[in-house]
């Protein structure tokens, strides 16, 4: 069964550092989005991304983020310079444009902890 | 503003009986919804979904009633089983700008007792 990808599952980093979170969307999927949660807390929406282009972002999704999908397989999420408040679970998920369930697919995440 | 709402946010069901779980939406425009279920540490796992013009759907142990007119959705898994026990997303869509548009209500975390 197709499925989405994400790596890492864990990144360590250092506040200020930069952070790449990668992921791979089923295949023959066409909108692309990163949510994150923090510990406890709800799953939040960061940024949706479509025909190679932002769609919308969340007031969370500031000058410090950026999405791209370099190779028209994997989808990335930079963080510029890490932020205490930026350690999370980050969710990639995948959708096709389906008229069916309008189902989102989401991956095993990447757990980001900044020091 | 949340459109999305969980307003449980837990639930403890006996084994083998009803687990109802529900959630409220307050925009109009949403076309479907949906119920993810989620295990610590993993990412939400799709479970049932319904579109804004139906009332009902089922699937195995899960069902989801949708109440327009109430703006009230909820989700019953019956019988309910410990394997069952994990936090519940309900979600919505809405097609918005040439793409879909997903909101998350806060999750009920459901308990299963043996």
């Amino acid at each position: 069964e197709p499925e989405v990808t994400q790596t890492p599952s864990h990144q360590v980093t250092q506040m200020g550092q930069e952070v790449i979170l990668r992921c791979v969307p089923i295949s023959n999927h066409l909108y692309f989005y990163w949510y994150r949660q923090i510990l406890g807390q709800k799953v939040e929406f960061l940024v949706s991304f479509y025909n190679n282009e932002i769609s919308e972002k969340s007031e969370i999704f500031d000058d410090q983020f950026s999405v791209e999908r370099p190779d028209g397989s994997n989808f990335t999420l930079k963080i510029r310079s890490t932020k205490l408040e930026d350690s999370a679970m980050y969710f990639c998920a995948s959708a096709r444009d389906s008229a069916n369930t309008g189902e989102l697919f989401f991956g095993e995440g990447s757990r980001l902890t900044v020091l | 503003d949340q459109q999305v709402k969980q307003n449980s946010p837990s639930l403890s069901v006996q084994e083998g009986r009803i687990s109802i779980l529900n959630c409220d939406y307050t925009n109009s425009m949403f076309d479907y919804f949906l119920w993810y279920k989620k295990y610590p540490a993993e990412g939400p796992t799709f479970l049932i979904s319904i579109s804004s013009i139906k009332d009902k759907n089922e699937d195995g142990r899960f069902t989801v009633f949708l109440n327009k007119s109430a703006k009230h959705l909820s989700l019953h898994i019956v019988p309910s089983q410990p394997g069952d026990s994990a936090v519940y997303f309900c979600a919505a869509s809405e097609r918005y700008s040439g793409t879909y548009k997903y909101i998350f209500g806060t999750g009920t975390r459901l308990k299963v007792l043996a």
